[in-house]
């Protein structure tokens, strides 16, 4: 079935210091965009990031994702991690014929230490 | 940015009662969901609802599930009655298209149902 991996339940960062979250995803549906939606504590999730263009680089708040349809992920990097970074990232994809039906990744947790 | 409401944020209730969760979208959206998500697993489909109707709902939208939104007021889930097994936090999302352009849902901060 479809489905979109989050490999890392919980990644620890150093403020400063690069992170990379993964994401992977599998389906056989005409997949119409992929997104990166963040969820602060106590906050609805958000979106982050979206893409939909093979091998274009997207960018928004230092964050950067590129969707590889070779691989099947879309993973978020971002250079520097902030403390201000640390949240819940979820990875999802975006199908079916109705449109905006969104599978959703596990989450991972990010948590940016000083 | 945009903004969904949900109300309540928490509600504990009794087995085989009735509950609805309420969900103000954003303004000038059209299009309406709800997704599920247990404590530890990722958010799931729930349903879409458009004009009045609902347009393609999931497997876990049971027949004990309905959804409204009267008049342009809260958009509505409604539990009737509820089991165990619909503890979870339910998120409302709203749209203002959809289709083929992958459209950004916005999401609330979710209902927290815990049922006993």
């Amino acid at each position: 079935g479809d489905s979109v991996t989050q490999t890392e339940g919980l990644v620890t960062v150093t403020e400063g210091l690069p992170v990379k979250l993964n994401c992977t995803y599998q389906t056989t549906y005409l997949t119409i965009a992929f997104f990166w939606y963040v969820q602060y504590l106590n906050e609805a999730p958000q979106v982050l990031l979206k893409s939909s263009t093979d091998n274009k680089r997207t960018e928004h708040q230092g964050f950067h994702a590129t969707l590889h349809k070779s691989s099947s992920s879309f993973h978020l990097q971002k250079s520097s991690a902030q403390l201000s970074d640390s949240a819940l990232y979820y990875c999802a994809l975006n199908y079916g014929s109705s449109g905006n039906k969104l599978i959703f990744g596990i989450g991972t947790l990010l948590s940016v230490k000083p | 940015g945009p903004k969904v409401l949900q109300i309540p944020s928490h509600q504990i209730i009794d087995m085989g009662q009735m509950v609805t969760l309420n969900c103000d979208p954003v303004s000038n959206h059209l299009y309406f969901y709800w997704y599920k998500q247990i404590l530890g697993q990722q958010m799931e489909f729930l349903v879409n609802f458009y004009n009045g109707k609902v347009m393609e709902k999931s497997k876990l939208f049971k027949d004990q599930f309905s959804v409204e939104r009267p008049d342009g007021s809260y958009f509505t889930l409604k539990i009737q009655p509820t089991a165990l097994e619909d503890s979870a936090v339910y998120f409302c999302a709203s749209s203002l298209e959809q289709g083929n352009s992958g459209n950004t849902l916005y999401f609330g901060e979710g209902s927290r149902l815990i049922v006993v």
